[in-house]
């Protein structure tokens, strides 16, 4: 059984202290993994997608990068907007995508 | 223009009723979903829809039915609904660029309530 564990639950933040999620995985087959932001009482919004180990991607100031059990985000001088959960979540050849519990990021200004 | 969008957006039941969610997505993708997420905020996959054909079902009770009377649409319906129904419910789309390989875009969730 695929399995998805994140970590921390919760992070708090300081305006620009810049930080790292972590997602740990166990996945029969990866198709890939998937970085979403999810905002309260909204559907969540895709990030990034990862291949293969070793690949990293970046969208202003978030970075993926995965390895073959695990995937961090990074935040570089996080701002308040940047406050919400990450989910993660492992794609199998099933098409099944199976999600973390989440990270619930909160950035003080 | 919205991706994937859900109606309603809100459901409030009481035990025992029917009660159905619908979603539709303007992307033009070939694969559609409906996700549960608890109390816990686990996202968890109910089913999965590929060209109106069932490819993913998930243990989930009888009283939960899928219908996709087209690519772009997959309603859901719920007979004699529980407490432990209540929850956000989810729809989202993928395309299937090559085998296995996909992006699901999710839609705004429908919270439902049982009392």
């Amino acid at each position: 059984e695929d399995q998805v564990t994140q970590s921390p639950e919760a992070l708090r933040l300081q305006e620009g202290e810049s930080s790292s999620l972590n997602c740990s995985y166990t996945v029969s087959g990866l198709r890939g993994l998937f970085w979403y932001r999810q905002d309260p009482g909204k559907g969540p919004e895709f990030l990034f997608t990862l291949y293969s180990a070793g690949e990293e991607k970046e969208k202003e100031r978030l970075k993926a990068t995965l390895t073959k059990k695990e995937s961090f985000l990074h935040i570089t001088a996080p701002k308040p907007e940047d406050s919400a959960t990450y989910l993660c979540a492992v794609g199998n050849a099933g098409n099944m995508l199976t999600f973390g519990g989440g990270t619930r990021l909160m950035v003080k200004p | 223009d919205t991706a994937v969008s859900q109606t309603p957006k809100y459901l409030v039941t009481q035990m025992g009723n029917d009660k159905s969610i619908k979603c539709e997505q303007n992307l033009g993708h070939d694969t559609m979903y409906w996700y549960k997420q608890d109390s816990k905020k686990f996202l968890k996959i109910m089913f999965s829809y590929n060209n109106k054909e069932l490819i993913i079902n998930e243990t989930v009770p009888n009283r939960f039915s899928p219908k996709s009377p087209d690519k772009a649409h997959l309603n859901l319906h719920i007979n004699s609904l529980e407490l432990g129904d209540s929850a956000v419910y989810f729809c989202a789309s993928s395309q299937t660029i090559r085998a296995g390989y996909y992006e699901q875009y999710f839609g705004p969730g429908t919270r439902l309530t049982v009392t």
